[in-house]
């Protein structure tokens, strides 16, 4: 089942912060997130394991709850390289295998 | 970081032709390669997992005579779109994985498949 990344789209100004969630139906090993810019690969953020802490990558960090089956990326005075869709991943037999949400569209301006 | 190389980057075939497309990763060895398909503004729909030396394992939907896929080596991978239609035109792009486990997926650019 393809997770629900919400919301669709954010629109930011440089500075401001944002918070994208990711929902599952069902239980969760892992939570991947991935930023892809237009026309380029997707390229890792972070990977948040069942029972791990949360993570960071810069000034992007993000959670898992694992009761709630669900996971939540937060940029924190967004950059304008920040743009992009962001995706997050679920595995849910721990072998790696991922099915991506919708993905959220996040636009940064000056 | 890891390179995933993918080639080639554009190709247009006639419908009923087939075309092969590799996925390399350059600088280390994949246990695991994943091949994805994505449409304009979608997301990355999973098509496969293949492991090094195994037959690849294809998700619910994809028929795997269609889309043939080979993992010769700890560093390529190669899907064959066989009998291609322009409903297979699309955006395939490809990951590897160093573990078996959750661990990071690197990417391919991706390729862009056009049948006319």
């Amino acid at each position: 089942q393809q997770p629900v990344q919400s919301p669709q789209a954010v629109i930011l100004r440089e500075g401001e912060d944002a918070v994208i969630n990711c929902s599952s139906s069902k239980a969760l090993y892992s939570v991947h997130w991935y930023r892809q810019k237009h026309g380029e690969a997707p390229v890792f953020l972070m990977i948040l394991l069942k029972g791990g802490e949360q993570m960071r990558h810069e000034k992007i960090s993000a959670s898992f709850n694992e009761k709630k089956q669900q996971s939540s990326l937060y940029l924190t005075a967004s950059q304008l390289s920040y743009s992009g869709t962001y995706f997050c991943g679920t595995d849910y037999e721990g072998y790696n295998k991922l099915i991506f949400g919708a993905g959220t569209r996040l636009a940064v301006h000056p | 970081g890891a390179v995933v190389s993918q080639h080639p980057s554009r190709v247009i075939c006639k419908s009923g032709t087939s075309v092969k497309i590799e996925c390399r990763s350059l600088d280390f060895q994949a246990t695991t390669m994943f091949w994805y398909r994505q449409f304009p503004k979608k997301s990355l729909m999973l098509m496969a997992t293949s492991n090094e030396g195994s037959k690849a394992t294809y998700e619910q939907g994809v028929e795997k005579d269609k889309f043939l896929i080979n993992h010769a080596s700890l560093t390529l991978s190669t899907l064959t779109v066989t009998s291609a239609h322009p409903e297979d035109s699309s955006f395939y792009i490809c990951s590897a994985s160093e573990k078996a486990e959750p661990y990071e997926q690197y990417f391919g650019p991706g390729t862009r498949l056009t049948v006319t």
